[in-house]
């Protein structure tokens, strides 16, 4: 079993529309747990973290239920500019001390 | 800003010809680390350097080399590069040693073919 896991998708939705993507883990060691955005053949770069209380970031809210091992990323009111893969991560602690990063989910907008 | 410099960007090799993929950082951070990048298997570290002269291996060391002579600078090395090692690259500053709200910046990436 892979240490993070998403489902590849792709998501395929309209403009507007609400689309939530999970990961989980399999190590309750994690630490800590964040959001990568990767545009199509770039760099992945830094959505959000993902605090236990849950935290939003305009049209994107993070959730984290650390009973289930796994956090979650909705976006609402989708636009176009949303299409991207999402990368789930997580900080791994406990002498293991590194970052373990999904394989990400595919998200596309269309009008 | 910071920045994450790495060259070649693309690259087209024979097997087993040394190449060099350079990476430097304009942060003075002690932690990089290269990745690499595959159809769904996400990102794996190759090597990280947590300083001057300190490095380590990731989960997928084997047929790389890497070294960090200076903080700027830190190389990745293909002394024999094989097929397998078609993927595309990222080097990174930052990481797990210095996460409290730190961010990871990945260079733009490098894509490598090994025919």
């Amino acid at each position: 079993r892979k240490e993070v896991e998403q489902d590849p998708g792709p998501f395929n939705v309209p403009e507007g529309a609400t689309v939530a993507f999970n990961c989980t883990y399999s190590n309750s060691a994690s630490q800590s747990f964040f959001w990568y955005r990767q545009d199509c053949r770039k760099e992945p770069k830094l959505l959000m973290s993902v605090y236990s209380s849950g935290n939003e970031d305009g049209r994107f809210t993070a959730q984290l239920n650390r009973a289930s091992q796994y956090i979650s990323l909705l976006i609402r009111d989708s636009k176009l500019s949303d299409s991207a893969t999402y990368l789930c991560v997580v900080y791994f602690s406990g002498g293991y001390n590194k970052l373990i990063f999904g394989a990400g989910t595919r998200l596309a907008v269309h009008p | 800003e910071a920045q994450v410099t790495q060259n070649p960007r693309y690259l087209i090799t024979v097997t087993g010809k040394k190449l060099t993929v350079t990476c430097s950082q304009n942060m003075n951070h002690e932690y990089m680390s290269w990745y690499r990048q595959d159809p769904g298997l996400g990102l794996r570290q190759i090597y990280y350097s947590m300083n001057v002269e300190v490095t380590d291996k990731g989960d997928v060391p084997e047929g790389y080399k890497v070294s960090r002579k200076e903080k700027r600078n830190f190389p990745l090395i293909l002394e024999s590069p094989s097929p397998n090692q078609t993927s595309l690259y990222f080097c990174a500053r930052g990481g797990p040693a210095e996460y409290s709200g730190n961010t990871i910046y990945f260079g733009e990436g490098s894509w490598l073919t090994v025919v």
